[in-house]
Formats: C-alpha cells, structure tokens, sequence
C-alpha cells in the first residue's frame, strides 16, 4: 500500500496566488515525522518544512505552512503569495519508527508546479 | 558552512560495469543516507550510515553496497550495473540520526546512465 500519496501530478498557478499541494499518509506508528521537500531542475532536495505527529499547531516556516489533519492523514503544504521561482517538484515525505531512531523518509510521487508570470 | 557534496555529477557506464560513487557531507555532520530517483519507481531509500555502520538498508539487491569512512564521507557501489539503474542517487546528511524534527540536507546527485 501507498504511504505517502500526493494524488496532482501536475499544477499550474498563477504567480502571487496562494496554492496548496495535497499529500496523505499511511501508518500504523503514533510517532512519526512528515516533510516536504522541493526538487528545481538542479536536482537538489531543499527541505522547506516539518510536522511532528504529536504537534499541537500546524507548522509554518515563511512563506509555507502545513495544514495537518491527524485524524484524515493529511498534510498539505500551502505556499502563499507564488513566486517564479517557486516552480519546481514538491515530494511529501513520511518518517516512521521514530522511537527506534530510524532515518529513513519514504517521498510520495510529486507534484511538478508551474507559477505563471 | 559547505553543503552536501556529491561527485561525479554525471556518470555514464555500460551494462555490466561497476560504479562507485562519493558523497561528502556537511561538516560535523555523522548520519548519510542515500536514496535512488527514477521517473518510475521515484524516490526509494538505498541505505543509511552513521559512525561507519549500516542502520538501515532499503529493499535492493546485494549489487548495491555503501560504506562510510571515520571523516563520515560515504561511497555507494553498484556492481554489474543493469539499464534500470539508470537514476538520480542522492545523498542526504544530517548531524545524528534519531531526532524526530531532524531535517535530511541533500546534495545534488549523481546522475548516472548505464547503456
């Protein structure tokens, strides 16, 4: 079964608009760690934000923000205010097993978005 | 502070080959992971390293091998290199492992193309 599914391939938004990137999640751990990553054409993975399963508030980190939903497993990143240079791929990423300190992050498909001027 | 490091940045080979690729991480940082990218399959986890031992290995076969050295830096292997090796590999680093917010910091990838 799918872990992380982000279920829009593709988005196209017009710049300075507010957008949101959908990701749900799949576990049976209590502690877990959701993330959400941006790939530009580079290739590098650019860690933009992180939700703990036991925080209270959703978190924020500028221009983003995630608006989890414990109890649907859904952890939406919302960027305000697009910019050009916000076109890139997005990955939600999942990591379980934190009591035994695992490390490893399982990444949905991506959604590939486009900011138009 | 210098980023994750990874090299080569582009790699071509040939079936049955084998290929053996760098990562060095931000400094003081211990733990390093890899993961594999293609159009496919996406991002898989390959292995995870911290104080020179494997923690945690991903669902690939015994051709795929890592190693880390006492400095951290880390090297995959891949041996008898098939076409569908053909990917992105990505190395992330992060200080130590186990911390629940721990952000992984990743490098640029090699982009290896076997034919």
């Amino acid at each position: 079964a799918q872990k992380i599914t982000q279920t829009q391939p593709g988005m196209f938004v017009q710049e300075k608009e507010a957008v949101t990137l959908d990701c749900t999640y799949d576990t049976s751990d209590p502690s877990y760690g959701l993330f959400w990553y941006k790939q530009p054409s580079s290739g590098e993975m650019i860690f933009l934000i992180y939700q703990g399963s036991y925080d209270q508030q959703n978190a924020t980190e500028g221009r983003y923000s995630l608006n989890f939903q414990k109890a649907r497993k859904s952890a939406n990143l919302v960027i305000s205010a697009s910019q050009l240079g916000d076109s890139a791929m997005y990955f939600c990423a999942m990591r379980e097993g934190l009591a035994q300190g695992a490390q490893k992050l399982v990444f949905g498909q991506g959604t590939r978005l486009t900011i138009n001027p | 502070k210098a980023g994750v490091t990874q090299t080569p940045r582009y790699l071509i080979k040939t079936r049955g080959q084998q290929v053996t690729l760098s990562c060095s991480p931000i400094s003081g940082h211990r733990s390093v992971s890899w993961y594999q990218q293609t159009p496919g399959q996406g991002l898989q986890f390959l292995f995870e390293y911290f104080s020179e031992t494997q923690r945690n290995k991903g669902n690939f076969p015994g051709r795929f091998s890592g190693r880390q050295f006492s400095n951290s830096r880390s090297e995959m292997n891949v041996s008898t290199l098939e076409l569908g090796d053909s990917a992105l590999y990505l190395c992330a680093s992060s200080p130590t492992p186990g911390q629940a917010n721990e952000k992984l910091f990743f490098g640029s990838g090699t982009q290896l193309s076997v034919l």
